[in-house]
């Protein structure tokens, strides 16, 4: 069965400073891969997705993930971290043995000013 | 603006009694979902409903129950039988069926039970 891992629980950041949350998953057998993103006291948006075709996808607010099928990883990247962007992260890979979305635990994202 | 609603946002109950968690959506949207988000861990699935009068469980459905009457209403009962019901509760829906399909959250119920 398909699990999914993010090995960070936290990763505090510098404003303006890079960041990378990791995301691995178990199954390369062809998958569908999310990230969604809690705001505090909120339910979950999606930030962006990979279905197919280009490996690399955007978000409109500067995020960027790219799907690695031989490292089964989909990590998401922003170059310059806004004090706005503290949330918790959510990764999230379809399981097509049973037509359900896999999470992985989330990894919160602590901006440092 | 199209949405999904979940009520109420804090909910305190004692240990034996059972409460509803209220969740509308005025998407349009044919399938709901009922997760649960505890502390470290990811969204653990507790019922999904595909159409209207008709529901599955998901991973962790021992202890809840839900309806599904109207297209628009997807309420979820956590029963004194739920050995740890205090948690932070989402429902979610989606326009048509696909794991590939986008979820749209409401923003959750924390239940408390003492």
């Amino acid at each position: 069965a398909q699990s999914v891992t993010q090995l960070d629980s936290q990763v505090p950041v510098f404003e303006e400073a890079p960041v990378e949350l990791r995301c691995n998953y178990s199954s390369s057998v062809s998958v569908y891969l999310f990230w969604y993103v809690q705001y505090p006291n909120q339910g979950l948006q999606l930030l962006l997705k990979y279905l197919s075709g280009s490996t690399l996808v955007e978000s409109i607010n500067g995020f960027e993930a790219e799907f690695n099928k031989s490292q089964t990883s989909f990590h998401l990247r922003k170059p310059s971290v806004h004090i706005s962007d503290t949330a918790e992260y959510f990764c999230a890979v379809s399981d097509n043995s049973n037509y359900q979305l896999i999470w992985g635990a989330g990894t919160k994202l602590i901006i440092k000013p | 603006d199209g949405g999904i609603t979940q009520s109420p946002k804090y909910l305190f109950r004692k240990e034996g009694q059972n409460v509803t968690l209220s969740c509308e959506q005025n998407l349009n949207h044919d399938a709901m979902y009922w997760y649960r988000q505890d502390p470290g861990q990811g969204l653990r699935l507790i019922y999904y409903s595909q159409i209207v009068n008709d529901f599955q469980k998901g991973d962790i459905a021992e202890g809840y129950s839900v309806s599904r009457e109207k297209k628009e209403s997807f309420p979820l009962t956590v029963t004194s039988a739920q050995k740890n019901p205090t948690a932070f509760y989402l429902c979610a829906s989606t326009m048509g069926q696909g794991v590939h399909k986008v979820l749209h959250f409401g923003n959750g119920t924390r239940l408390t039970v003492t």
